[in-house]
C-alpha cells in the first residue's frame, strides 16, 4: 500500500460547482499535512496547511480526518483558473521528509 | 524576492552520456531538497541538504547519481552515466530551515529527456 494515496481523476466540473478530493495516508505517526497546487509543467506551489481542526481560505477548505487517516481540500464555485493538479503531503512525526501523492487532475470546464 | 533558480530547463542527452542540473534557493534558505518527479507521479526526495551538510541521501541512487552543495548555497545534482530511466523533471526546493511542517518553496525544474 502506498503511503499517500489520491484518485489521480481527472475530476472535469463544470464553472461552478463544488468539487471535493480525498487524500488518505497509511502511517499514524503522521504529523503534518499540505495540499500543494501544480500547474502542468510548472513547480508544485503551496495552496494550504491542513489543521487538525479545519481551516479555510476563500473557496477553499482543508479538512483533516485523523480516525479514518484521509485529509480532504474543498473547492467552492470552481473557476477555470483552478484547473490543475492537486498534490497531497504528508509528514511524519519528528521528520522534516515530504511524502507526496500522485495528485489529482482538476478541469473546470467552461 | 528571488524564487529558487534552476538550470537549464531543458536538457536532452543519451544514455550513458554525463548531464548536470544546478540550483540556486531562496536567500537565507539553510534547507535544500532534491526532488525527481516522474510523469503522473508527486516529487519524490533524492536529498536534503542543511547548509552543506548531506543529511538524507537515502534515496539518491549513489551508483550514478551525486551532489554537492560545497559553500552552502547553491547546489549541483549529475547524473553520469544517464539511463533511459531518468528521463523525469528534477526540482530543487529550499526552506529555512529542516523542520517540521516548514513550507518547501520549488524551483521551475529541468526536465530530462534521455534518449
Amino acid at each position: 500500500r502506498k503511503e499517500v494515496e489520491q484518485d489521480p481523476g481527472p475530476f472535469n466540473v463544470p464553472e461552478g460547482a463544488t468539487v471535493a478530493f480525498n487524500c488518505t495516508y497509511s502511517n499514524s505517526a503522521s504529523q503534518s499535512f499540505f495540499w500543494y497546487r501544480q500547474d502542468c509543467r510548472k513547480e508544485p506551489k503551496l495552496l494550504m496547511s491542513v489543521y487538525s481542526s479545519g481551516n479555510e481560505d476563500g473557496r477553499f477548505t482543508a479538512q483533516l480526518n485523523r480516525a479514518s487517516q484521509y485529509i480532504s481540500l474543498l473547492i467552492r464555485d470552481s473557476k477555470l483558473s483552478d484547473s490543475a493538479t492537486y498534490l497531497c503531503v504528508v509528514t511524519l512525526s519528528g521528520t522534516y521528509k515530504y511524502i507526496f501523492g500522485t495528485g489529482t487532475r482538476l478541469k473546470v470546464l467552461a | 524576492e528571488a524564487g529558487v533558480v534552476q538550470s537549464p530547463r531543458y536538457k536532452i542527452i543519451e544514455k550513458k552520456q554525463p548531464v548536470a542540473f544546478w540550483c540556486n534557493p531562496i536567500s537565507g534558505h539553510n534547507t535544500l531538497y532534491w526532488y525527481r518527479q516522474n510523469l503522473g507521479q508527486g516529487p519524490e526526495l533524492l536529498i536534503r541538504y542543511e547548509n552543506e551538510e548531506a543529511v538524507d541521501d537515502s534515496q539518491l541512487p549513489k551508483d550514478r547519481f551525486s551532489a554537492e552543495r560545497l559553500k552552502g548555497v547553491d547546489s549541483t545534482l549529475k547524473i553520469q552515466p544517464a539511463e533511459l530511466g531518468d528521463s523525469a523533471v528534477y526540482l530543487c526546493a529550499s526552506s529555512l530551515d529542516g523542520g517540521q511542517g516548514i513550507e518547501q518553496f520549488f524551483g521551475p525544474g529541468t526536465r530530462l529527456t534521455v534518449l
